[in-house]
């Protein structure tokens, strides 16, 4: 089966910027929509970016997502990182063959 | 705004049943794919169960399957998963989630003896 692959953790400092890969296994990742969710700890999972690179209202534009055919990945990016941005990071899409949604493993991601 | 909220879960046996609901609110409920996805303690994210817009198609990740089947009633703006057979490694948090932007805040399942 299709799979996502994520780094297990990141961390970067205050300010920064930080980038999070997901990985697809197999075709190609460009064929269906990639999707990122956040998940604070204790809480429930809120999207950040949809469709590749669409943010929900009220998501701020120092999230973005990209797609890159080449790696057969795709990035979620966060800017001026702040620590409220500390939580851990999903990736999600479809896979066609088998006809189900797939999530990647998470990214914690700590800011320090 | 988009409000969901799921309901139903609990404590239960093994080899039991449990139906989750998840009533939506704030968006036309009926134009929209629904799914419903878990959180087994300590875990990641799991993609459980899909029902398209007017519940035509179904579909259902492999450890479920047979077990659990997603439902809706648009007329209600309500999401259901009938879970049956209930394993302990069902122990988890399920949530719905309108297809892909928006999340419930769960409810607990637990299944112990």
């Amino acid at each position: 089966n299709f799979m996502l692959t994520q780094p297990h953790s990141v961390s970067e400092s205050p300010g920064k910027t930080v980038t999070i890969s997901c990985t697809g296994s197999s075709g190609s990742i460009a064929s269906n929509d990639v999707h990122w969710s956040q998940q604070r700890p204790g809480s429930a999972p809120t999207t950040v970016i949809y469709d590749n690179y669409e943010r929900p209202s009220g998501v701020p534009d120092r999230f973005s997502g990209s797609i890159d055919s080449s790696s057969n990945s795709a990035s979620l990016t966060i800017s001026g990182l702040r620590t409220e941005d500390e939580a851990d990071y999903y990736c999600q899409s479809f896979d066609s063959l088998n006809h189900l949604w797939v999530f990647g493993g998470g990214t914690k991601l700590t800011v320090l | 705004q988009v409000q969901l909220v799921e309901s139903g879960g609990g404590v239960v046996q093994p080899g039991r049943s449990l139906r989750l609901s998840c009533a939506a609110s704030g968006f036309m409920f009926r134009g929209y794919a629904m799914h419903w996805v878990r959180q087994a303690p300590g875990k990641g994210l799991e993609w459980v169960a899909a029902i398209i817009y007017d519940g035509s198609n179904k579909y259902h990740a492999d450890p479920v399957k047979g077990r659990f089947t997603i439902s809706r009633d648009n007329s209600r703006n309500m999401l259901y998963l009938q879970m049956n057979s209930l394993k302990i490694e069902d122990t988890a948090v399920y949530y719905c989630a309108r297809a892909w932007t928006d999340w419930g805040q769960g409810t607990l399942v637990t299944v112990s003896s």
